[in-house]
């Protein structure tokens, strides 16, 4: 079956320790996503990446730092820099990236708590 | 400025009963609208999209869609909600590219038996 997975489901964090959140996908998709999701505030965009070895900042890059060394994987790592880290984190792909009518599908998510 | 608005953050329907969520936009061209449905800690999944055409769009799961231009609205239907139907639903807004896509705050609804 093709599709997104995330790893891990639930994620607890201390505070001050870096955590790399991970995203895989075999949909032979060239884009990839990372979304913030917080309560009644929808989706925010973290970082995006078009083509391997290539990414490019979202809304709300600070305190986040992503790799694309392969096209399947899409990692988030989150700093100690990230003043509010606990959140719903949700991973995304899509075809190509570049066109607005391309579809981005969705991986199942990881749930960070900092404690 | 904000680029989609879901006006109803949470609803509240009896199972059988219809269902309209409602969303609006604001954008000077052509919108490419989605909307998306998540179950409780899960990802999205896509219900339907529209890009051009006709402006009755049907999704999965029984759901339609009609956008409206002249009320900048895409409004989520389904004629007799199930007790499976029960998640948070998201209007999302493709203004550039993909790398621009707006989502709203989302819909919460519940279904009562």
């Amino acid at each position: 079956d093709g599709g997104i997975t995330q790893s891990p489901k639930y994620l607890f964090r201390k505070e001050g320790q870096n955590v790399t959140l991970s995203c895989e996908q075999n949909l032979n998709h060239d884009a990839m996503y990372w979304y913030r999701q917080d309560p009644g505030q929808g989706l925010r965009l973290i970082y995006y990446s078009q083509i391997v070895n290539d990414f490019q900042k979202g809304d709300i890059a600070e305190g986040y730092s992503v790799s694309r060394e392969k096209k399947e994987s899409f990692p988030l790592t989150v700093t100690s820099a990230q003043k509010n880290p606990t959140a719903f984190y949700l991973c995304a792909s899509s075809i190509l990236g570049f066109s607005k009518t391309d579809t981005q599908y969705f991986g199942p998510g990881t749930r960070l708590t900092v404690l | 400025a904000q680029s989609v608005t879901q006006p109803d953050i949470h609803i509240t329907v009896s199972e059988g009963a219809s269902l309209e969520l409602r969303c609006n936009y604001s954008y000077g061209a052509t919108p490419y609208l989605f909307w998306y449905v998540q179950s409780p800690g899960q990802g999205l999944q896509l219900l339907l999209k529209y890009f051009s055409g006709d402006t009755l769009v049907q999704g999965i799961k029984g759901f339609e869609a009609e956008f409206k231009r002249s009320q900048s609205s895409f409004n989520l239907r389904k004629p007799s909600v199930h007790w499976s139907d029960a998640a948070e639903y998201f209007c999302a807004l493709n203004k550039y590219n993909n790398n621009d896509m707006r989502f709203g705050a989302g819909t919460r609804l519940t279904v009562k038996p």
